[in-house]
Order: C-alpha cells, then structure tokens, then sequence
C-alpha cells in the first residue's frame, strides 16, 4: 500500500441506490482530493479539501456529496446516480507547501446500473 | 485557470527506441510539473518532477525539460521496455489558492517487443 487506502475496490449501485466511497491516508498529509477518471476525461478534479475546508468544487452535480472529517479521512456519498456516472473515482492526498505531488489511492470502480 | 494540453494521445515504440510526450501550460505563474505513469488496472504513480526553478532532471532512463519561456515541458524515456508501457500523464500546479494539479489527457504508450 501506498498510505492512500479507498474502498470498497468495486460496487455496483443501482440509480435509486445511496452509497459512500471512503478513503484514508496514512502519510500526514494536509489536503485530499476526489478525481474522476473516465475514458473521456482522464483525471477530471472534483473536489479540494485542505485542512479538512472545502476549498474547491468544480461544478460537480449535488448527487455527489463529499465529506472529511479529519485530515485523514475523505468520503464521497453518493445518491440518485446515473449510468453515465460510471467510472474510477480516485482519491489522491498531498502535503501543500511542501512542493510535491500526490500520492494516490487504488481506486473505487463505480458501475451504476 | 490552469489548462494544460498533452500530445500525442497514443504513442507506438519498438523496444528499446526512445519515447517523448509533450505537454503545454497556459498559466506561467505554475511551478511545479509532475510526471505520473497508469498502469493497467492500477493508480497513477509519480515517475519523476521538475520545478520551475530547473531546466533538466534525469533519473536513469527517464527525463523531464522545461522550458518556462514557451510553457512547455517533456517527458523522454530512453531504451524503451515492455514494462513502460502505459498511460503517462502530465500536470501542473499553479500556487496558491487550492494548490491543485491539472492534469493533462494522458498518452498511452504501446512499447513493442
């Protein structure tokens, strides 16, 4: 493991279906991050925690919720989803002001049916 | 904001032939610019970075160059193997704010025995 744990690895939801990703980070860091990775748009950011503040949403439809209660922790709820929200969710971590990347976590593959 | 283009989207080398992916950033205040390698299956992993302060890194047979002045960078592998192949992307981190990387489209990159 890398310090950046999400699970589950899988799930499939139905559309009417209510669920949450979580991911956990064991390295320090100070910011957290949500990506949606699909084949039309590779790593596509949707959310920005530092020091635990939401400090960015790039316009991401309010069926997904995000949540981080602590540093080390970052939860996405999910609800009502729709097929085309199909794809890898991504969780990544990083030490702002410190100049470097992000460490990310192996994925939650998200199937709606 | 940040936007940043990488080319080509696939790339196709024989063994041991050298491999070169372009990216091009739109905000010249960025100052930091990861390289990350997808495997199948698995997350991105930073390969190798380079600050703006820096116009060359090497790491065995990986490379980064920079040129601020044009605002773009490369990434060059050298002596190609199987195991490169990949999706490579690029980033880049404007500071400030939210200190998010943007993420170029990726390349994916078919090394050919």
């Amino acid at each position: 493991e890398t310090g950046v744990t999400q699970t589950p690895r899988h799930l499939v939801m139905g559309m009417t279906n209510k669920k949450s990703l979580k991911c956990e980070q064991h390295l320090g860091h100070n910011a957290m991050y949500w990506y949606k990775q699909s084949a039309k748009k590779p790593l596509e950011l949707m959310f920005v925690y530092s020091l635990e503040e939401r400090v960015e949403n790039n316009s991401v439809p309010s069926r997904f919720s995000p949540e981080c209660p602590n540093s080390s922790h970052l939860f996405l709820h999910l609800h009502t989803l729709q097929p085309e929200d199909s794809a890898l969710y991504l969780c990544a971590s990083s030490q702002e002001m410190a100049r470097g990347g992000y460490t990310f976590g192996s994925g939650t593959r998200l199937t709606v049916v | 904001g940040e936007n940043v283009e990488q080319h080509p989207s696939t790339l196709s080398v024989q063994e041991g032939d050298s491999a070169v992916i372009k990216c091009t950033y739109s905000d010249s205040a960025s100052n930091y610019f990861p390289w990350y390698k997808q495997e199948l299956g698995k997350r991105p992993q930073l390969i190798i970075d380079i600050r703006s302060n820096v116009g060359e890194k090497k790491d065995q047979r990986i490379a980064v160059t920079l040129n601020k002045t044009a605002k773009h960078f490369s990434l060059h592998i050298t002596e190609t193997q199987p195991e490169d192949s990949a999706v490579y992307f690029c980033a880049a981190r404007t500071p400030g704010g939210s200190e998010k990387l943007v993420f170029g489209k990726g390349t994916k990159l078919t090394v050919n025995p």
